[in-house]
Formats: C-alpha cells, sequence, structure tokens
C-alpha cells in the first residue's frame, strides 16, 4: 500500500530557529512531491513542488529536498516566524496513480515570539 | 495559479439531510478532485471528476453517498447525502494547476458540522 508519513506531528519552536520538518514515503515510483501549507480551518496553500527527476527546490526562506531512493522529504524554512505558524502536508503523486496526492497527517508548527 | 471557490464555506446540517458543495474554478481544468478532511485528520480523496463521465470514487467512498457532477469544465458539485455526525469534516475540491499542470491548486474548503 502507497503510503506517506510525516514526523514530528507536532513542533514547537522560538522565533529566529532554522527547522526541519520530514516526510517519507513507501514506494520510490513516484511522479512528484508537494509541501502544502494549512493555516486552521482553511484551504491548502501549495509552497513546493519537486518532480521525481529533481533533487531540491526553493522559494524565499524555504527548501524542500526529494531522496527518492530511501523515499524521502524534508522541508528546511530557514529563520522562522511566528506567521509560519500552520500545518504542513506533505503530498505525494505517486506514478500510475492517475494524478490524485495521497497525503502524510501533517506537521503542525509553532514559532513562539 | 487557479483560483478556486467553493460555496458554501460552512454549514451546519441536521442528520439525515442532504448538502451539495459548489467548486468553481476560474479557467478550463480536465480534472477535478474531491477531499475529505475528517477533523484532526490529513486529506482523503473521494473521488475523481472529468468533464462528461462519471465520477472515480476511491475505495471506501460510493455514488450513492457522495453523488458527483461535473457539468463543464469549470464547475463541479458533491452532494453529501443523509448525513451522519460522522460526515462532519472539511470537503476541499481541487484541480490541477495553469501553466503548471503538475502543481495541484485547492479550494478554501467547506467546513460541514452534522448534528
Amino acid at each position: 500500500k502507497q503510503e506517506v508519513t510525516q514526523i514530528p506531528a507536532a513542533l514547537s519552536v522560538p522565533e529566529g530557529e532554522n527547522l526541519v520538518l520530514n516526510c517519507s514515503f513507501t514506494d520510490s515510483a513516484i511522479y512528484n512531491l508537494q509541501w502544502f501549507r494549512q493555516d486552521p480551518g482553511k484551504g491548502l496553500t501549495s509552497l513546493l513542488l519537486i518532480q521525481s527527476s529533481q533533487r531540491e527546490q526553493t522559494s524565499g526562506r524555504l527548501n524542500a529536498s526529494l531522496d527518492k531512493s530511501s523515499g524521502r522529504s524534508t522541508l528546511y524554512i530557514a529563520a522562522s516566524q511566528p506567521g509560519d505558524s500552520a500545518t504542513y502536508l506533505c503530498a505525494v503523486r505517486f506514478s500510475g496513480s492517475a494524478r490524485q496526492l495521497t497525503f502524510g497527517s501533517g506537521t503542525q508548527l509553532t514559532v513562539l515570539p | 495559479s487557479a483560483v478556486i471557490s467553493q460555496k458554501p464555506s460552512r454549514d451546519i446540517c441536521q442528520r439525515g439531510t442532504s448538502l451539495t458543495i459548489q467548486c468553481q474554478v476560474d479557467s478550463q481544468v480536465t480534472m477535478m478532485f474531491w477531499y475529505r478532511q475528517q477533523p484532526g485528520q490529513s486529506l482523503t480523496l473521494i473521488a475523481t471528476a472529468n468533464q462528461g463521465s462519471e465520477a472515480t470514487y476511491e475505495s471506501g467512498f460510493v455514488i450513492d453517498k457522495f453523488p458527483i457532477s461535473r457539468p463543464n469544465l469549470t464547475f463541479s458539485t458533491l452532494t453529501v447525502s443523509n448525513m451522519s455526525p460522522e460526515d462532519s469534516s472539511i470537503y476541499l475540491c481541487s484541480v490541477d494547476g495553469t501553466p503548471r499542470a503538475d502543481t495541484q491548486y485547492f479550494g478554501p474548503g467547506t467546513r460541514l458540522t452534522v448534528l
């Protein structure tokens, strides 16, 4: 069964710290991997998309890496801010999955001022 | 990126009733997806809706409970039928993005509470 796991489930850090969120997936045959942000009671905002042929993507203070062979991705957030507080979701489009995404359970991040 | 709107944004419904959720996209898209997010959980795909054909449902979801319409390339509806408290969730529609078809974009969600 194709599954996506995120660790930790929750993380609390002081403002200014750099942090890493982890995502693992059970099948290395992926098409791409996408990181989302979800604020409480809201929809999802796409942060970064990594194609299976890529190793990393960067957007501002965010950097996402992909190691397909080990079934892992990380989201690195530099110089965290209270406004970064949200739930971060990792989603994988597995090869042959007809374009739908399989989501991890998310990491709830709190950045303390 | 695609701009997606959903109606209603939230609703409180009585057990046994039905609610239809609308999803509108600002551009034509081939595939639209409906997800459910139960309280404290991640997203689970309900079905994939293509224009001009019947929706494809994931395991555990059936058309009688979650009928879907897709009358054109910018619009879809999801109905939650004969609701029970277990249907209380956020329901989200999503589309493959334009111009990057690989990126999936999500609507703001419909928060449903069933009493």
